[in-house]
């Protein structure tokens, strides 16, 4: 079953924008993640932000949690073509990490 | 440093038959964890195993099963395939699964005619 909601379904931008994506869950967590898939292929971890922190960054991105409200949101500055993809948040009920809960998913497109 | 590597990439079946899709995790990850990607369910866990015990498992039938060998490679098998089978089945790995970022492969999209 999936536990995160995100939106928007699908999102698209022109390179030098701002791109924020939502992931809203549903019971208690020990970490959310945000993983990225190309069409078709693996997914690559982008972030991890454990349930007792509100913000982290790691370059262009920004995540944000909030734990009371059961939300977490991904910023990607300055979008690049690159950042085309599709986006994920996920969720880490239990501490066992290779169980993942995993959202909806967002799909980016940047376009020039 | 190698990644995760699954073999097949692409792989077509006829109801009824079984499957058995391989994953290789990074040396030195001892859990390898196994998802299933459809269009309409999204990203589901089916099983994850550690030093050969399978550890969890997700909501899927019987049919579907996995077993991790001594070197860490992990197998999973689905029998009697339904159309509803048709998905990409991602494997990942970690060291030892706690708290950690999952590494994935690139897949096997299965096709179930």
């Amino acid at each position: 079953s999936q536990q995160g909601e995100e939106d928007p379904q699908a999102l698209s931008i022109q390179e030098g924008e701002n791109a924020t994506m939502n992931c809203s869950y549903k019971t208690s967590i020990n970490n959310l993640q945000w993983y990225r898939q190309n069409s078709g292929r693996g997914l690559v971890h982008l972030i991890l932000i454990r349930s007792n922190e509100r913000e982290k960054h790691s370059g262009r991105l920004r995540v944000t949690l909030d734990t009371s409200k059961k939300s977490s949101s991904l910023l990607i500055t300055a979008s690049r073509a690159a950042d085309t993809a599709s986006y994920f948040c996920a969720t880490d009920e239990t501490g066992t990490a290779s169980k993942l809960t995993f959202g909806t998913g967002t799909r980016l497109q940047v376009t020039l | 440093k190698a990644g995760v590597t699954q073999t097949p990439r692409y792989l077509i079946k006829t109801r009824g038959q079984q499957v058995t899709l391989s994953c290789s995790p990074i040396s030195g990850h001892r859990s390898v964890s196994w998802y299933q990607q459809t269009p309409g369910q999204g990203l589901q866990f089916l099983f994850e195993y550690f030093s050969e015990t399978q550890r969890n498992k997700g909501n899927f039938p019987g049919r579907f099963s996995g077993r991790q060998f001594s070197n860490s490679r992990s197998e999973m098998n689905v029998s009697t395939l339904e159309l509803g089978d048709s998905a990409l089945y991602l494997c990942a790995s970690t060291r030892d699964g706690n708290n950690e970022k999952l590494f994935f492969g690139s897949g096997t999209q299965l096709s179930v005619l």
